[in-house]
């Protein structure tokens, strides 16, 4: 069976800082792999997307951005954090060439101070 | 622009009432609006509806599309407290979901 795991659960960062959030499916090949992020109270922002390794699109302008370096891993990343990045980051994985169910993550839970 | 709009943002209900949460949508390249259950961390599928008028169920919800008047609805009979959840949909085009901001559904004892 598939699985998709997403770590750390929590990240509580300083303004300025880096980020890294990693993202892993098991189970299923050439997955379409999503980054979305939710802010309180609000719907699911998609942030990146990616249907094949080294293939991302951007969805939304910002300090952040992802890579795919390999077929079933997704990363999202910062230089440097603002207080607006704040917020629960989903990474999520769909079949190939399909847009329907999708299969998400814990989440990763981010506060910049 | 695409959007995805549901009503109510939220709701609260005895247990045993019965739950409609609404969902409109206007998406280019429409493929299918599809419903999830967020309880306290991730997303957790519900239904996909591809056609117009047909109902889908799983055990107390249902659902419906009609791709005229672009909208979908979502019921729950006989809800129970672990009914209590944000419940979202989300329009399909291609690659992407258009997400609702969802319904904050809370069920009181």
């Amino acid at each position: 069976s598939q699985t998709i795991h997403q770590w750390p659960a929590t990240l509580v960062q300083p303004v300025g800082s880096p980020l890294s959030l990693e993202c892993t499916v098991e189970g299923t090949s050439n997955p379409n792999l999503y980054w979305y992020r939710q802010a309180a109270g609000r719907g699911l922002q998609l942030l990146f997307y990616s249907v094949g390794i080294g293939q991302i699109s951007s969805e939304v302008p910002q300090n952040l951005s992802a890579s795919r370096p390999q077929d079933r891993q997704f990363i999202l990343s910062s230089k440097k954090l603002l207080l607006s990045d704040s917020g629960f980051y989903l990474c999520a994985w769909s079949v190939i060439g399909l847009t329907g169910e999708l299969f998400f993550g814990e989440g990763s839970r981010l506060t910049v101070l | 622009e695409d959007k995805v709009v549901q009503s109510p943002l939220s709701l609260v209900v005895h247990e045993g009432d019965t739950v409609t949460l609404n969902c409109s949508y206007e998406v280019t390249n429409f493929r299918s609006l599809l419903w999830y259950k967020q309880e306290k961390k991730a997303p957790t599928f519900l239904f996909m509806l591809t056609s117009s008028g047909i109902e889908k169920k799983s055990g107390r919800l249902s659902s419906i599309l009609d791709k005229k008047e672009l909208f979908s609805i979502l019921n729950i009979t006989a809800t129970q407290t672990g009914d209590s959840a944000v419940y979202l949909c989300a329009g399909a085009r291609t690659y992407q979901l258009i997400w609702g901001a969802g319904t904050k559904l809370i069920i009181k004892p």
